[in-house]
C-alpha cells in the first residue's frame, strides 16, 4: 500500500507570503496526484489533479508540480481565505484511493 | 449546478445499524462512479467504498467489508450506504463524492457530509 507523507504538519505564514507544501509517496504514482483544501466544518475542495492541473474555478495562485514520488503544492501569495488544511491524494491498487495526513496552514 | 446532499447520520449504539443517503442533482447521475469518503473527528480522510454507474461493481475498504454495503438507485438519483454492526471507530463524517469520469482517481464534487456517531 502506498503511503503519502505530507510535510510540514503545520505551516505558519502571513498573508502575502508564499506557501510551499510537500507530499511524498512511498512509491511512484506517476502524475496521479491530487490536492484538496478543507476549511473547518466544510467538505474538501479539489484544487489540483494530475499533479499540476488546476480544477475548475481555482485561482491561479495555486499551482502543483512534481511526478513520481515528490510533489509540491505552491500558493504564490497567501490570501486570508487560504488558511486551511491541505490534503494530497493518489491512486493505488488496493485500497484504490490513498490520502495524505494533511498539512495545516495557519495564520502567523 | 452539481449538488450532493447527504442525510441519515445519527447517534447509534455499538452494534447498531444506519442507512446513509445521498441525493444527487445537477448532473446525469447514472453516468458517474460514486464514492463514500469518511473523516473521523479531527482526523484525515479515508476512502470507504465506491460503485460503478450501473451498480454492478462495488468495492469496499477492508475495515468495513461485510458490514457496510454501497448501493444506488439511478431512477431516484440517489446513493446509499447501509451500515451494520457499527463500531466506535466508524464514528466520522461521511461524504458522498463524485468521480469526474471513469478511471478517475480524484473527486470533483463533495457533499457537505453527514455525521455518524457510534457510542453507548
Amino acid at each position: 500500500e502506498i503511503v503519502l507523507t505530507q510535510s510540514p504538519g503545520t505551516l505558519s505564514l502571513s498573508p502575502g507570503e508564499r506557501a510551499t507544501l510537500s507530499c511524498r509517496a512511498s512509491q511512484s504514482v506517476s502524475s496521479y496526484l491530487a490536492w484538496y483544501q478543507q476549511k473547518p466544518g466544510q467538505a474538501p475542495r479539489l484544487l489540483i489533479y494530475d499533479a499540476s492541473n488546476r480544477a475548475t474555478g481555482i485561482p491561479a495562485r495555486f499551482s502543483g508540480s512534481g511526478s513520481g514520488t515528490d510533489f509540491t503544492l505552491t500558493i504564490s501569495s497567501l490570501e486570508p481565505e487560504d488558511f486551511a488544511v491541505y490534503y494530497c491524494q493518489c491512486r493505488d491498487i488496493w485500497p484504490p484511493i490513498i490520502f495524505g495526513q494533511g498539512t495545516r496552514l495557519d495564520i502567523k | 449546478e452539481v449538488r450532493l446532499v447527504e442525510s441519515g447520520g445519527d447517534l447509534v449504539q455499538p452494534g447498531g445499524s444506519l442507512r446513509l443517503s445521498c441525493a444527487a442533482s445537477g448532473f446525469t447521475f447514472s453516468d458517474y462512479w460514486m464514492t463514500w469518503v469518511r473523516q473521523a473527528p479531527g482526523k484525515g480522510l479515508e476512502w470507504v467504498a465506491n460503485i460503478k454507474p450501473d451498480g454492478n461493481e462495488k468495492y469496499h475498504v477492508d475495515s468495513v467489508r461485510g458490514r457496510f454495503a454501497i448501493s444506488r438507485d439511478n431512477a431516484k438519483n440517489s446513493l446509499y450506504l447501509q451500515m451494520e454492526s457499527l463500531r466506535a471507530d466508524d464514528t466520522a463524517v461521511y461524504f458522498c463524492v463524485r468521480e469526474p469520469h471513469a478511471g478517475a482517481y480524484y473527486f470533483d464534487y463533495w457533499g457537505q457530509g453527514t455525521l455518524v456517531s457510534v457510542s453507548s
